[in-house]
């Protein structure tokens, strides 16, 4: 069973802090993805690594930056915590295409509060 | 531009009633996913359908790619089944670039 875990299930910070999301998965996939989901507005990516060490932009990266330090972990970072930043996060895994991929599989999420 | 829309927006059903969930997307895919998002948040695979039927218990889809349209059918409904349903469709041209369609959101009534 593929499994994704996130290091919060609810988080409350103060705006101007720096916030650390992490993700972690088991199953030796190239992909991870980071989404927020907010009401009316649904899961749009914010980026995607696709190896260690490598990133993409996805939708609205800015004042995001993620991590890839290691293949099972993806850590989205918000430098500068805001109180539009206040939304669900999602983060996803799958494997490279190459070797059978596309299915994405999903953490239990972040709700994110930025007071 | 790149599109993924849901259908309906909103669902009710009676326990013990069928329905049929539609995705249509505007271009030729990689992958087609359906998901179902529970009301903690947690968003489970349903179905990885680029193409084709696949049938797991009381769901079925049904993705015809030439027509660009993905079906999820659920019988037999249970108070269990609500939540949103989400299709999520990664396009050929859009390199890893996932989109999700709005969902639609189900309640079924005991």
């Amino acid at each position: 069973d593929v499994k994704v875990t996130q290091s919060s299930r609810y988080l409350v910070k103060r705006t101007g802090e720096k916030v650390f999301l992490e993700c972690v998965q088991d199953m030796d996939h190239e992909n991870m993805f980071w989404y927020r989901q907010d009401p009316g507005l649904g899961l749009r990516l914010i980026y995607f690594s696709y190896d260690v060490k490598m990133k993409e932009k996805g939708d609205i990266p800015e004042g995001y930056s993620v991590s890839r330090e290691k293949k099972e972990r993806f850590s989205l970072i918000l430098e500068s915590a805001s109180t539009n930043q206040t939304s669900m996060y999602l983060c996803a895994s799958s494997l490279a295409p190459g070797r059978g991929g596309y299915e994405q599989y999903f953490g239990p999420g972040t709700r994110l509060t930025v007071t | 531009g790149i599109q993924v829309e849901q259908s309906p927006p909103d669902l009710i059903l009676q326990e013990g009633a069928n329905s049929t969930l539609r995705c249509n997307f505007s271009d030729s895919v990689n992958n087609l996913q359906w998901f179902h998002q529970n009301p903690w948040g947690q968003l489970i695979n349903l179905f990885y359908i680029p193409s084709g039927t696949k049938q797991n218990g009381r769901l079925s889809a049904t993705t015809v790619a030439t027509e660009r349209y993905s079906l999820l059918y659920i019988s037999s409904s249970q108070t269990t089944d609500s939540g949103v349903y989400f299709c999520a469709v990664e396009f050929n041209t859009g390199g890893f670039k996932t989109i999700f369609g709005a969902g639609t959101r189900l309640f079924v009534k005991a």
